[in-house]
């Protein structure tokens, strides 16, 4: 159990464009959901919680205009990275958490290329 | 600031050795997790770690909560190639417990 869709799981954009990712819990309710950054060879960086019919919380120094949270149901969070720039080019990995429970689910993350 | 300081964050070790990686922190934790992550994938749980003290072993690897949930360490012993890749320690910050906050990360080679 616990399984976290995340997709698309590559995408390669041009600048100035938005760019759509999903994140589903398949069998299990999340009300939070955690989008994270890495790059490469470094550990994740916390971007966002996502919490189920409110607004995001975004961590310092992280663009909420830029990087549009949407929790819209208990299994769907989605990132619009807009207006997409080279430099937004990362790898992406959301992570939900089942209500009553420690443990958090990963997604297999979005490698996004901005051309 | 990082809140959750791990070291090494970069082991390169011969088969057969043994190694610990740490991840130590002013904040108090209700848990702590370890995760072993591949390139281009999402990290996979190994281990997670709620009371002070505790200690969780899964085959070759020993893990282990401070007693003051402020810090954890990770024991590989007998390192194989397999082990060869990134672990990562995160903790869940007791006055927010929603949040998950990751350590830097140890990548691991093992050489044969």
């Amino acid at each position: 159990g616990a399984v976290v869709s995340q997709h698309p799981s590559r995408v390669i954009c041009k600048s100035g464009t938005s760019v759509k990712i999903e994140c589903r819990s398949l069998d299990f309710q999340a009300t939070t959901m955690f989008w994270y950054r890495q790059f490469p060879k470094k550990s994740l960086m916390l971007m966002a919680t996502s919490n189920e019919g409110s607004k995001a919380t975004y961590e310092q120094g992280v663009e909420k205009d830029k990087f549009l949270i949407n929790h819209a149901s208990l299994t769907l969070s989605t990132l619009t990275v807009t207006s997409a720039h080279p430099e937004d080019s990362s790898f992406y990995i959301c992570s939900a958490r089942k209500k009553t429970a420690y443990g958090y689910t990963f997604g297999s993350g979005t490698r996004l290329t901005v051309v | 600031t990082q809140l959750l300081e791990q070291s090494p964050q970069f082991l390169s070790i011969q088969e057969g050795e043994n190694l610990t990686v740490y991840c130590n922190s002013s904040s108090v934790f209700s848990s702590l997790q370890w995760y072993r992550q591949e390139p281009g994938e999402g990290p996979v749980l190994l281990v997670t770690v709620v009371t002070g003290g505790e200690v969780k072993k899964l085959k070759r690897l020993t893990f282990q909560f401070g007693d003051a949930r402020k810090d954890s360490s990770l024991h590989i012993t007998a390192a194989q190639p397999g082990d060869t890749g990134l672990y990562l320690c995160a903790g869940a910050l007791i006055i927010d417990t929603g949040k998950l906050i990751f350590g830097q990360g140890t990548t691991l080679q093992v050489k044969p």
